[in-house]
């Protein structure tokens, strides 16, 4: 079956820089969901995103924004990246906002 | 808004035993439990959920109970296996929102 899919895997970047995280939901899924884990860390929920438009919202700082396309996937733009940006960041999609699958996750490091 | 209180941070059991997680939450309106595996570096792999007009739910050898007076949920998996060993988190969707809010996570270590 098909999974959630996020691109890409693997970003290094430097502090003060910018990152577009992607995510491509399950098809025939209409929620998008975005959460932050720090090493050793439970999951963060940073925002959600039903049919393009915001539907609820975390702790997401406000140097990031996020947007749902329509074609459902979704990006997560953050800029002036500290280094306490670095995490794994997953995408989940759900359909209709019930039982939510995890994509594999970005590995984000900050230098 | 909701939180979610996991116990214990690590647990050890020997194989073939069984292994119990509990959680407690504050928001009365949360209505969706889920309970997620995770691998290290891995993505959180849901193994089970009960939604708030459910008891209890149970699927193979992982079951899981939910007290809405109590506010308490918890997970039980029998004769634990190696593969087991991950890092468990449960989680609670309050009511009206859709993001989850997130325990600690416990650490299950299956010893051979």
């Amino acid at each position: 079956a098909a999974g959630v899919i996020q691109s890409p895997r693997h970003l290094i970047k430097e502090k003060r820089e910018t990152a577009t995280l992607k995510c491509y939901p399950i098809p025939r899924h209409d929620t998008v969901y975005w959460y932050q884990q720090g090493p050793g860390q439970d999951p963060q929920f940073l925002i959600s995103f039903y049919e393009k438009m915001q539907s609820d919202k975390g702790s997401i700082p406000d140097r990031f924004s996020a947007q749902q396309f329509s074609d459902y996937h979704s990006e997560l733009n953050m800029s002036s990246l500290e280094l306490g940006d670095s995490a794994l960041y997953f995408c989940a999609s759900s359909a209709s906002t019930d039982t939510q699958y995890f994509g594999p996750g970005t590995r984000l490091t900050v230098l | 808004g909701e939180n979610v209180e996991q116990h214990p941070s690590t647990l050890s059991v020997q194989e073939g035993d069984s292994a119990v997680i509990k959680c407690t939450y504050s928001d009365s309106a949360s209505n969706y439990f889920p309970w997620y595996k995770q691998e290290l570096g891995k993505r959180p792999q849901l193994i089970i959920d009960i939604r708030s007009n459910v008891g209890e739910k149970k699927d193979q050898r992982i079951a899981v109970t939910l007290n809405k007076t109590a506010k308490h949920f918890s997970l039980h998996i029998t004769e634990t296996q190696p593969e087991d060993s991950a890092v468990y988190f449960c989680a609670a969707r309050g009511g009206g929102a859709d993001g989850l809010t997130f325990g600690k996570g416990t650490h299950l270590i299956i010893q051979p």
